[in-house]
């Protein structure tokens, strides 16, 4: 079946520094990709999205490029602030099936001042 | 805008007992799904719902049961608790079944079992 790996559990980083959260996926048929965010307490949002092979794509300073090549879409930000504390989720669908996302386990982010 | 709703948020529960979370959506979406969300595992789906009295089971559906009785809400039925449980549940819904569409969750209902 599908499944998602997000190697970091923890990512501790000092503010103004660049950051990349992995994401690597496996699946029989042509994924889509996502990135969701949650911050404390809050409700899991979406950050970005993607199914197009060598694309990035950004939202909010954040940026990913989908590469089917190596199953990855890794999320990068080129200098964190405090604000992106959070817990990142990567999560894969299949392109034009129903929308069951297999979520990866996650990584929180925590960045000091 | 509109928001999804979640109650309780939070829920103490004995062994064994049956336990309901509830969840309403004003986005007029048409499916909607529980999550559940365990420390390090990530959200794994116990239950979709593609429209009003439609149910289908995700990959964690045994030992709840579900309830679609109106396009705004979804509740979710914890058959029989298990002691020391603790885990978050996360209501969400999307405009329609495929699978490019964002979710919007809510803020979640955190269980723990006594």
């Amino acid at each position: 079946g599908d499944s998602v790996t997000q190697t970091e559990g923890l990512v501790t980083l000092t503010k103004g520094l660049p950051v990349m959260l992995n994401c690597t996926y496996q699946t029989t048929y042509s994924p889509f990709l996502f990135w969701y965010v949650q911050h404390l307490n809050e409700a899991p949002k979406l950050l970005l999205k993607s199914s197009t092979d060598n694309k990035r794509t950004e939202h909010q300073g954040f940026y990913a490029t989908l590469h089917k090549s190596s199953s990855s879409f890794h999320l990068q930000k080129s200098s964190v602030q405090l604000s992106d504390s959070a817990l990142y989720f990567c999560a894969l669908s299949e392109l034009g099936s129903f929308n069951k996302l297999t979520f990866g386990a996650g990584t929180r982010l925590a960045v000091c001042p | 805008g509109g928001i999804i709703t979640q109650t309780p948020k939070f829920l103490i529960g004995q062994e064994g007992q049956k336990l309901t979370l509830k969840c309403q959506q004003n986005f007029n979406h048409d499916t909607m799904y529980w999550y559940r969300q365990d420390s390090g595992k990530g959200l794994r789906l116990i239950y979709y719902s593609i429209t009003e009295n439609d149910l289908q089971k995700g990959d964690l559906s045994e030992g709840y049961d579900a309830s679609r009785e109106k396009k705004s809400s979804f509740s979710l039925t914890v058959t029989s608790a298990q002691k020391n449980e603790m885990a978050v549940f996360l209501c969400a819904s999307s405009i329609s079944q495929f699978s490019n569409e964002r979710l919007f969750f809510g803020h979640g209902t955190k269980l723990s079992v006594l």
